[in-house]
């Protein structure tokens, strides 16, 4: 049972370049979640998706777009990369109101 | 405006000692809060949970203990053992632009000395 797979897990990207973190459950949970993790931060949700067929802006979604392509994928995509945007990226899926999210093991991108 | 803090950055505790990790949140509105851990290189992974309405919830060496009045949790960890030695965030959860969302606080870093 693979869980949260997110890839890859590591990228160097020059400022201006883009790409897509990919991530896959196979919970059939209903929510997906993209979060972004700097030094002395606490994880902050940039989009989350409640649903299939639905996203919604997190606390900190500028400079980035989602795609949830179905139940089990969550994609993020940075269409022109920024040096702000250095950090560790985390997906994570839960099932429902109570369910605590399950994560995966992070990407970590950085934008020189 | 962090709604959940963790004033604590590190903590280092002898083996075999009680740990307590805080957390105090702003928002009387949040609902449900959970702790999670974490090893470098790794996602964070659920560890325990608490609902607004208890006031400790227990799980073998892991209790969690809310203080509504005074917005504050802990997580105590009795017996420490080295393999607890990671960060541990808390979570708030709150209903937020019509969804369920959680608030996280920035993480305490634990270290379990031999």
């Amino acid at each position: 049972n693979a869980g949260v797979t997110q890839t890859p897990k590591f990228q160097v990207l020059k400022t201006g370049q883009s790409m897509t973190l990919q991530c896959a459950q196979d919970m059939n949970h209903n929510s997906m979640y993209w979060y972004r993790q700097d030094p002395g931060m606490g994880l902050r949700l940039i989009y989350y998706s409640a649903s299939e067929g639905t996203t919604d802006k997190g606390e900190v979604p500028n400079g980035y777009n989602v795609s949830r392509l179905n139940k089990r994928e969550f994609s993020l995509r940075l269409e022109s990369a920024a040096p702000s945007q250095t950090s560790v990226y985390f997906c994570a899926s839960s099932g429902g109101r109570d369910a605590e999210a399950f994560f995966g093991q992070g990407t970590r991108l950085t934008v020189v | 405006d962090q709604q959940v803090k963790q004033n604590s950055p590190s903590l280092s505790v002898q083996e075999g000692r009680i740990s307590i990790l805080n957390c105090d949140y702003t928002n009387s509105m949040f609902d449900y809060f959970l702790w999670y851990k974490k090893y470098p290189a790794e996602g964070p992974t659920f560890l325990i949970s608490i609902s607004s309405i208890k006031d400790k919830n227990e799980d073998g060496r892991f209790t969690v203990f809310l203080n509504k009045s005074a917005k504050h949790l802990s997580l105590h960890i009795v017996p420490s053992q080295p393999g607890d030695s990671a960060v541990y965030f808390c979570a708030a959860r709150g209903f937020m632009d019509s969804n369920y969302q959680l608030i996280w606080g920035a993480g305490t870093k634990l270290i379990i000395k031999p």
